[in-house]
């Protein structure tokens, strides 16, 4: 079985401070991790995958993240935050079947 | 290009009606999925068919009933509403490629049900 556990609700973040959302995961086999971003009203769109390649993940909108299995973790990070980032974030895990299980979402607000 | 798209994108019914979900993708893909968004944003699987056949089916009440025409379509029933059904019913679909890595899933708008 997998699940993720997505710490902070709502994270607030200044307009070109580093963005961090956090996910860590669990997994009975070994993961692939993935970051949705939902803006207002609208579906799910994908940030970036891990698929067991490189540990470093980059995505779209400048956004990468690490894999650390020591860590069981998977954060989300980009250097300079811009308005246009405020969205809902879905960190979410699969264990190679068609499942994906989802975290509860992290709420980022950027402060201009 | 629209490449998940649901209809109606809301939906505001009475309790007890029926009611009814279409989604369509265009990306050729052989998986397509529902999930439910609860009011906490809560995302969870709630069906998946590859191929026109039932491959996922979580704990989910019998009055929801998945239907696959084809495998560009996915389309989900609902008997009998009620409250607790008011939620973002949101269409995915994936592509399965045998020994390569895992599919992305692709995601429609959503289709927002309120049950009065």
């Amino acid at each position: 079985a997998q699940s993720v556990t997505q710490l902070g609700s709502h994270v607030s973040v200044s307009e070109g401070a580093l963005v961090l959302l956090r996910c860590n995961y669990s997994s009975s086999v070994p993961p692939y991790l993935f970051w949705y971003v939902q803006y207002p009203n609208q579906g799910l769109q994908l940030l970036l995958k891990y698929t067991s390649a490189a540990t470093l993940v980059k995505g779209i909108n400048g956004f990468e993240a690490e894999f650390k299995k020591s860590e069981t973790s998977f954060h989300l990070t980009k250097p300079s935050a811009h308005m246009s980032d405020a969205a809902e974030y879905f960190c979410a895990v699969s264990g190679g079947n068609e499942k994906l299980t989802f975290g509860t979402g992290t709420r980022l607000t950027i402060i201009p | 290009d629209t490449a998940v798209s649901q209809t109606p994108k809301y939906l505001v019914t009475q309790m007890g009606n029926d009611k009814s979900i279409k989604c369509e993708q265009n990306l050729g893909h052989d998986t397509m999925y529902w999930y439910k968004q609860d009011s906490k944003k809560f995302l969870k699987i709630m069906f998946s068919y590859n191929n026109k056949e039932l491959i996922i089916n979580e704990t989910v009440p019998n009055r929801f009933s998945p239907k696959s025409p084809d495998k560009a379509h996915l389309n989900l029933h609902i008997n009998s509403l009620e409250l607790g059904d008011s939620a973002v019913y949101f269409c995915a679909s994936s592509q399965v490629v045998a020994g390569g890595p895992v599919w992305t899933q692709y995601f429609g708008p959503g289709t927002r049900l309120l049950v009065l």
